[in-house]
């Protein structure tokens, strides 16, 4: 079974804090995704990347960076965090470009 | 754009009643699509996509280029179907997936 893990369930952070998210995959899938998944709104790329070192912008970027040292670990990182990040974040990891992401268990983000 | 949409936010049906999530994309090309489904505290996982037609759980879709739709169905809805679902298209260069904004499936007895 693929195994997508999340390091975190439930952060709460303050305005302006840096956070880190942090995704394992354990099975070798070159592409990593980061969706952001809000009520109303669905699922929305942030980031997303198809090789180690290697990232490409989704829809909503901003206020967001990545980072992809090794292969089976994609970071998300919220520079200086603001209320409107509030949100469930999803990693997830494919074979190429299958179009067969399998997702973590989300964390969930509040921001004070 | 490539947009996907999914006009119902709930969709609350009985037992043994039929069942058809819908769908609509917008995408120049030959698309690819694909139906997720995420049941309470799970994670969201795929369930089918409409280049294997195949059938899982009694769901099926069909890819209709003329109404650019890929609506869900199922003939006879089970209270273990209740979950969200969404519909999400592979992007024109095929790296990532558009998903839409998703549909509650509620089936009560």
């Amino acid at each position: 079974d693929v195994k997508v893990t999340q390091s975190s369930r439930y952060l709460v952070k303050r305005t302006g804090e840096k956070v880190f998210l942090e995704c394992v995959q354990d099975m070798d899938h070159e592409n990593m995704f980061w969706y952001r998944q809000d009520p109303g709104l669905g699922l929305r790329l942030i980031y997303f990347s198809y090789d180690v070192k290697m990232k490409e912008k989704g829809d909503i970027p901003e206020g967001y960076s990545v980072s992809r040292e090794k292969k089976e670990r994609f970071s998300l990182i919220l520079e200086s965090a603001s209320t409107n990040q509030t949100s469930m974040y999803l990693c997830a990891s494919s074979y190429l470009n299958t179009g067969e992401l399998f997702f973590g268990e989300g964390s969930r983000l509040t921001v004070l | 754009a490539q947009r996907v949409t999914q006009p119902e936010k709930l969709l609350s049906v009985f037992k043994g009643a039929p069942v058809e999530l819908k769908c609509n994309y917008s995408y120049s090309g030959s698309p690819e699509l694909f139906w997720y489904v995420q049941y309470s505290r799970q994670r969201l996982q795929l369930l089918l996509r409409h280049i294997s037609r195949e059938s899982i759980k009694g769901f099926t879709a069909d890819l209709n280029k003329g109404e650019t739709s890929f609506h869900l169905k199922k003939p006879f809805a089970q209270e273990e179907d209740s979950a969200m679902y969404y519909c999400a298209l592979s992007n024109q260069a095929g790296t990532a997936l558009i998903f839409g904004k998703g549909t509650t499936l509620s089936v009560s007895s």
